[in-house]
């Protein structure tokens, strides 16, 4: 069975910097494309940045270009998004996602529970 | 950036009802469409990839279908752990993005 893990969420103040960490298990993570994925409060999706199987290519969305760094461990299979000059727009539950494959432009197939990060003074 | 966009956003429906939500793409994504189910203060499902594939586990009444900017989700029969908000997302291209989500409540 697929397990997703975030950790490492909580309250930071604005300009402030926060690690989120996935931890997945039930599959060879190092085959497989990842991405993080958040929602505002009583909002939508919105895409936040993805890694290729064995990080090969990363790449960003526009709001989290030159802030946010996606990186991952395959030999502790775990994802990581650091997270810098935060502001309150990045106030969001921030949720890994599985891709399907190895290739950075991947469907997702399991998500994990989900971690708040709020930006407030 | 590719905009996706979702109709309705909300509609009312019973137990049993046949459902059908659309989702319009603003550019051709040949089949790169995937949708989720998304209950209240919980992760995201995967549901269906390439427009048409059930992901494993998901039962036969949810299916996808279209290609190119058109793309439908039906619930055939709709069951009470249905109710719930959809989202269409195409993978084609970066960014990825997602529609704005139909909410399908209890009639």
């Amino acid at each position: 069975e697929v397990l997703l893990l975030e950790s490492g969420g909580g309250l930071v103040q604005p300009g402030g910097s926060l690690r989120l960490t996935c931890a997945a298990s039930g599959f060879t993570f190092r085959t497989y494309a990842m991405s993080w994925v958040r929602q505002a409060p009583g909002k939508g999706l919105e895409w936040v940045s993805a890694i290729s199987g064995s990080a090969a290519g990363t790449i960003y969305a526009d709001p989290a270009k030159g802030r946010f760094t996606i990186s991952r461990d395959d030999s502790k299979n775990t994802l990581y998004l650091q997270m810098s000059s935060l502001r309150d727009e990045d106030t969001a539950v921030y949720y890994c996602a599985k891709g399907t494959h190895s290739g950075i432009l991947s469907a997702f197939d399991s998500w994990g529970q989900g971690a708040q990060v709020t930006v407030s003074s | 950036d590719i905009q996706m966009t979702q109709s309705p956003s909300s509609l009312s429906a019973s137990v049993g009802d046949r459902v059908t939500i659309t989702c319009r793409a603003s550019q051709d994504i040949n089949t790169y469409l995937a949708w989720f189910q998304q209950k209240p203060g919980k992760a995201p499902k995967s549901l269906i990839y390439a427009a048409s594939n059930l992901q494993s586990g998901v039962p036969s009444r949810f299916s996808g279908g279209g290609s190119g900017t058109d793309f439908t989700l039906t619930i055939s029969s709709l069951q009470p752990e249905d109710f719930a908000t959809y989202y269409c997302q195409q993978y084609n291209g970066y960014p990825l993005t997602f529609g704005g989500g139909t909410k399908v409540e209890i009639k």
